[in-house]
């Protein structure tokens, strides 16, 4: 079955970087997804990788997948208070059924 | 703004009773999603509409039932309510074509608070 973990908090100062990880169980993944969600308001999607990549980078972003051990992490550099928010990372499987398995989300706190 | 509207925005009801929310997706996307998000559960996928069919169904309770209508707007109805119902629910819309990556888009959410 599908299962995604994360941990649920991570504090950091500003100017640093951050590193969010997160663990999922389905081997058929066909990708994977990061999502932020400000207080008050939706998820909104960060980022995603397919699942034939090992890395994609985007500006302060850098996402990084092992699929031998069904692990993905999301590092943001020079890491702002306007970062502070939850993530959450995602998994999603081509078998007809789009729907996105969430993991609990990591809350990041940036220390100014 | 993601494009996708939800209302209302925060709901006050107590035990027993029934709620509707609603939900209008993007223009253009046919699929609708509802999420529950509680605290000690996280973001539970509930159900799943794709041009008004049933396409998948997740952790959704008997007491629980969504539509959607032919104008693409969906619904989310919750009935006998108990206190552990309250929680954010959100709706998501994708485009749901052959070779996009899946993307959701989410609205804002609706509140519930069942006292």
């Amino acid at each position: 079955g599908e299962d995604v973990e994360q941990s649920l908090f991570l504090s950091v100062r500003e100017g640093d970087s951050s590193v969010i990880n997160c663990t999922y169980t389905d081997s058929s993944s066909t990708y994977l997804y990061w999502y932020k969600q400000e207080p008050g308001a939706g998820l909104q999607l960060l980022t995603y990788i397919f699942s034939n990549m090992d890395m994609k980078q985007d500006q302060r972003l850098t996402v990084l997948l092992n699929k031998k051990d069904k692990h993905l992490s999301l590092r943001i550099a020079d890491t702002q208070t306007g970062d502070s928010a939850i993530y959450f990372c995602a998994e999603s499987i081509e078998t007809g059924r789009r729907a996105l398995t969430f993991g609990s989300g990591t809350r990041l706190q940036v220390q100014p | 703004d993601s494009g996708v509207t939800q209302t209302p925005k925060h709901l006050i009801t107590a035990t027993g009773q029934r709620v509707t929310l609603r939900c209008s997706p993007r223009s253009g996307d046919l699929s609708v999603y509802w999420y529950q998000q509680s605290l000690d559960q996280g973001l539970q996928f509930l159900i799943q509409y794709y041009n008004g069919e049933e396409r998948a169904k997740g952790n959704i309770l008997e007491r629980f039932s969504a539509q959607q209508f032919p104008d693409l707007h969906s619904e989310l109805n919750l009935s006998s309510l108990e206190l552990g119902d309250s929680a954010l629910y959100f709706c998501a819309s994708s485009v749901e074509v052959l070779a996009d990556t899946g993307e959701l888009f989410f609205g804002e959410g609706s509140r519930l608070t069942v006292l």
